[in-house]
């Protein structure tokens, strides 16, 4: 089966720079995704990963280890409308064949 | 800026009843997706849809669904007959086509539909 993983919550202050783990088991693997999904919206695209290492886009960074099943996006500088939910995503699939996995999403608080 | 718009915003409706449930995408976006999400509850891919057939579809998007692209600019989902558990946010969104094949990796989704079955 397909399993997604990441904490539940985590609480961060601002100013701070906080890392969000994910772990995934998929049948299959065509890259891995984080959105940030404020309370009552739909999901933000933030970034993807599909080969092994990190990616920086800004004040958000992740990072990808297939061989152990493992993912961390990077938020510094923590800003208080950084406050939401982080979500994990894999695509199983190639080019027009798209389906996802969803972690349950990490919430994030950010205090002052 | 474009983006994905989605009708109704809220839509209540009875058990067994058919619902349809409507998507703009982004006009030059040839992938399109349906998402939903139960309250609380996390994210969980419906089906993908391109060159006007399914691509692929999750275990949930059974033949209780379906979905169409009935002109050149909506896609519709539909629920033939409600159960009580299809009440949840869903979110439609779609992505760019790559000149080389496949499609770009950002989907942008829109703001939803919150179905209700009572």
């Amino acid at each position: 089966g397909q399993n997604i993983d990441q904490p539940t919550e985590m609480t961060a202050t601002e100013g701070a720079i906080v890392q969000i783990n994910c772990t995934y088991q998929t049948s299959g693997f065509n890259g891995l995704f984080w959105y940030q999904q404020h309370a009552g919206e739909a999901p933000t695209f933030l970034s993807y990963n599909v080969l092994d290492g990190l990616e920086e886009k800004g004040r958000f960074s992740s990072f990808l280890s297939r061989s152990k099943g493992y993912s961390y996006l990077l938020l510094k500088e923590l800003q208080m409308k950084d406050s939401a939910s982080y979500l994990c995503a894999v695509r199983d699939g190639l080019y027009n064949f798209n389906k996802f996995y969803f972690g349950s999403g990490t919430k994030l608080n950010v205090k002052p | 800026e474009p983006e994905v718009t989605q009708t109704p915003s809220h839509q209540v409706t009875q058990m067994g009843q058919e619902v349809i449930l409507r998507c703009v995408p982004i006009s030059n976006h040839l992938y399109f997706y349906w998402y939903r999400q139960i309250l609380g509850q996390k994210v969980e891919f419906l089906v993908s849809f391109y060159n006007n057939e399914i691509s692929e579809k999750s275990e949930i998007f059974d033949d209780q669904f379906s979905v169409e692209r009935p002109d050149g600019s909506n896609f519709t989902l539909k629920i033939r007959s409600t159960k009580l558990e299809d009440s949840a946010m869903y979110f439609c969104a779609s992505s760019e086509a790559r000149r080389t094949g496949g499609t770009y990796n950002e989907q942008f989704f829109g703001p939803g539909t919150r179905l209700t079955v009572l």
